[in-house]
C-alpha cells in the first residue's frame, strides 16, 4: 500500500524563523511530489511541486527531494503568522491519469 | 496556478433529498478528477477517481449508488449525493489533474460544505 507519512505536529515556530516540514513516501516509483497548504475550513492550495532530486525555490518556499531516501521537505523562510496552516505532502506518478497519495498533514503554528 | 471552480460552496438540504455538486476546470483540460470528503480536523479521504467518458473508480467503502459521479467532459465533473442523510454532512472537495507533460499538478476546487438536516 502506498503511503505518505508526515508528523502531525503542531510544529511551532516564532515569526521570522525557518519552518521545516518533512515527509517520507513508501512508493519508490513515485515521480512527482507536491506540497499543499490548507487553512482551517478551506480546501488545499498547491504551493510547490518538485520532480527531480535537489532543491527548488519559489519565494520564501524551498522544496527538497531526495529520491534515494524517499524523503521530501519544505522549508519556509521568514515564517509569518499567515503561514499558520496544515501542510499536506503528496506523491504520485507523473501522469494526469494517476491518483496522488496524500499525507495526513503537519499543522504549522507561527507565533508573532 | 490553474483554476478549478466548485459550486455550490455551501448547501443545506433536507434528509432524503439529493444534492449535486459541480466541479469545473476553467483553464485546462482535466484528464482526471478526484472527489474527496473531509471531516473536521481530519485528513482528506479519497472517495473516487473519474476520467472523462468512463465510469468512476470508487474507493473501498464508498457506495457508488449513493455518490453518483459523472465526468461528461474534460472540464466538468459532478458528484450527486443521493438520498442524503445527516451522516453525509461533510466538506466535499474536488481536484483536477492535467493530462501529461509538464502540467500534472493537481488543483483543488474551493470545496462544498454539505449540511443535511
Amino acid at each position: 500500500q502506498k503511503e505518505v507519512e508526515q508528523n502531525s505536529g503542531p510544529l511551532s515556530v516564532p515569526e521570522g524563523a525557518i519552518a521545516s516540514l518533512n515527509c517520507t513516501y513508501s512508493d519508490r516509483g513515485s515521480q512527482s511530489f507536491f506540497w499543499y497548504r490548507q487553512y482551517s475550513g478551506k480546501s488545499p492550495e498547491l504551493i510547490m511541486s518538485i520532480y527531480s532530486n535537489g532543491d527548488k525555490e519559489d519565494g520564501r518556499f524551498t522544496a527538497q527531494l531526495n529520491k534515494a531516501s524517499q524523503y521530501v521537505s519544505l522549508l519556509i523562510r521568514d515564517s509569518q503568522p499567515s503561514d499558520s496552516a496544515t501542510y499536506l505532502c503528496a506523491a504520485g506518478m507523473n501522469s494526469g491519469y494517476s491518483t496522488l497519495t496524500f499525507g495526513k498533514g503537519t499543522m504549522l503554528l507561527v507565533s508573532p | 496556478g490553474a483554476v478549478v471552480s466548485q459550486h455550490p460552496s455551501r448547501v443545506i438540504c433536507k434528509s432524503g433529498t439529493s444534492v449535486k455538486i459541480e466541479c469545473r476546470s476553467l483553464d485546462f483540460q482535466a484528464t482526471t478528477m478526484f472527489w474527496y470528503r473531509q471531516f473536521p480536523k481530519k485528513s482528506l479521504m479519497l472517495m473516487a477517481t473519474s476520467n472523462e467518458g468512463s465510469k468512476a473508480t470508487y474507493e473501498q467503502g464508498v457506495e457508488k449508488d449513493k455518490f453518483l459521479i459523472n465526468h461528461a467532459s474534460l472540464t466538468l465533473s459532478t458528484l450527486t449525493v443521493t438520498s442524503a442523510h445527516p451522516e453525509d454532512s461533510s466538506f466535499y472537495i474536488c481536484s483536477a489533474r492535467g493530462g501529461g507533460g509538464k502540467n500534472t499538478e493537481a488543483f483543488f476546487g474551493q470545496g462544498t460544505r454539505l449540511t443535511v438536516v
